[in-house]
This record gives structure tokens, sequence and C-alpha cells, in this order.
């Protein structure tokens, strides 16, 4: 098992620009969540979602948009990219005992 | 709302010389507490979950303990590649989702 991909690993981004980064999972976890990262700080919900077609917003979803056509897929859109946007963003897939898995993450500069 | 709060920032040890890391939460109803280990430019890899007071889960040379209020990490005769960062994160019984609250992290550096 290839367990949670992330694509792209880098990206530069301008301000305004939109973007989307992917996530896929192979255990066919129902669960699946996007958090992101910055320095010194504790990972942040941005959007999670129970199943296929089913989506709701975290913690910080301001800037972001979800979709989940698929069990195996969650990506995280961002429409005109803002500064406050620089961040590691990860994505995760939640276990049968409630542990969640994470993917290796994506590291986004917005300039 | 849940809060986790992790100590030290940064913990620096020499090979060999045990410690402990802390991880106080505050949550309305634990389902459960976690500890990931982050390697730097790596997602988060799960360790350990406890779910009550007085559980104890251990790995190689890591054990995690759990109180109402926090929970320990212990590191006995650690070696240079335990270092990462540690993070706590805790469950709460309420809402569908299962979402974690993260604390920000503990940056052990083992020196050889």
């Amino acid at each position: 098992n290839a367990g949670v991909t992330q694509t792209p690993k880098f990206r530069i981004l301008k301000i305004g620009q939109s973007m989307t980064l992917q996530c896929t999972q192979d255990m066919n976890h129902n669960y699946m969540y996007w958090y992101r990262q910055d320095p010194g700080m504790g990972l942040k919900l941005i959007y999670y979602s129970v199943g296929a077609g089913i989506t709701d917003k975290g913690e910080v979803p301001n800037g972001y948009n979800v979709s989940r056509s698929t069990t195996e897929d969650f990506p995280l859109r961002l429409e005109l990219a803002a500064p406050s946007q620089t961040s590691v963003y990860f994505c995760a897939s939640r276990g049968q005992r409630n542990e969640q898995y994470f993917g290796p993450g994506t590291r986004l500069t917005v300039t | 709302e849940d809060q986790v709060t992790q100590s030290p920032e940064a913990l620096r040890l020499q090979e060999g010389e045990s410690s402990s890391l802390n991880c106080s939460y505050t949550v309305s109803g634990l389902r459960g507490l976690f500890w990931y280990r982050q390697d730097p430019g790596k997602g988060p890899e799960f360790l350990f979950t406890l779910y009550s007071a007085g559980e104890e889960k251990e790995k190689e040379r890591l054990k995690a303990t759990l109180t109402k209020k926090e929970s320990f990490l212990h590191i006995t005769a650690p070696k240079p590649e335990d270092s990462a960062t540690y993070l706590c994160a805790v469950q709460a019984m309420r809402g569908s989702a299962r979402q974690l609250t993260f604390g920000s992290g503990t940056q052990l550096t083992v020196l050889p």
C-alpha cells in the first residue's frame, strides 16, 4: 500500500492565482482531512470528509474549497491565493481505531 | 474549545540521557489522545493512542502515559535517530468528524 500520497511536493504561486492540491489514499478509508501547518504552530483543520459526496468545514476553511467524488481522492482547491496561505498542507485519512495517517505534505509559497 | 499545550518547545539530550515530554490538554470528553512523530519535511507518523487515565503504551524506547489532565512521552536511553518533532493531539467525544486538535510539538534533538 502507498498509503496517503500528495502532489505536488512544492509550489510557488503568485497572489491571485489558483491551484489544486491533490490527495489520494489506497486504504479504503471513509474519513479524510486537510490540515495546514505553520512554523511553530500545531496543525489546523481546513476541511474534512466523512465519505464520497460529503464534506464539511474545519477550523480555518476561508479561501479553500474541497470536493470528494470518490473514496480515494480528496483534492483541496485554493482560489485567489493570498500570502496568508503560505504554509505546509497535509492530507490525512482515518483508520479503524481513529488514528490518522498523513501524506508527505505540499509546501506552498504565495508571493 | 479543546486545547493542547506541549512542553518544552525544544529539548536537547545527549545519547542515553532519558527524559520526558509533556502534553497538557483540556477537552470536553476525551475520546483519545494521540502521539505522532514528525521528521523534517515529512508528514506526522502515528505512534500511540491512549484512551483512559492510567493507560500506558510502549514502543522501543518510547512510553506514553495518560492522566486526566496530561500525557507524558518518556524516552529511555535515546539515540540520535530519535531526533524529531513529537506532536500530541486530542480527539473529543463530540462530533462525527473525529477530528484532532494538535499541540505545537516538542522538537527533540539527541546528540551522539
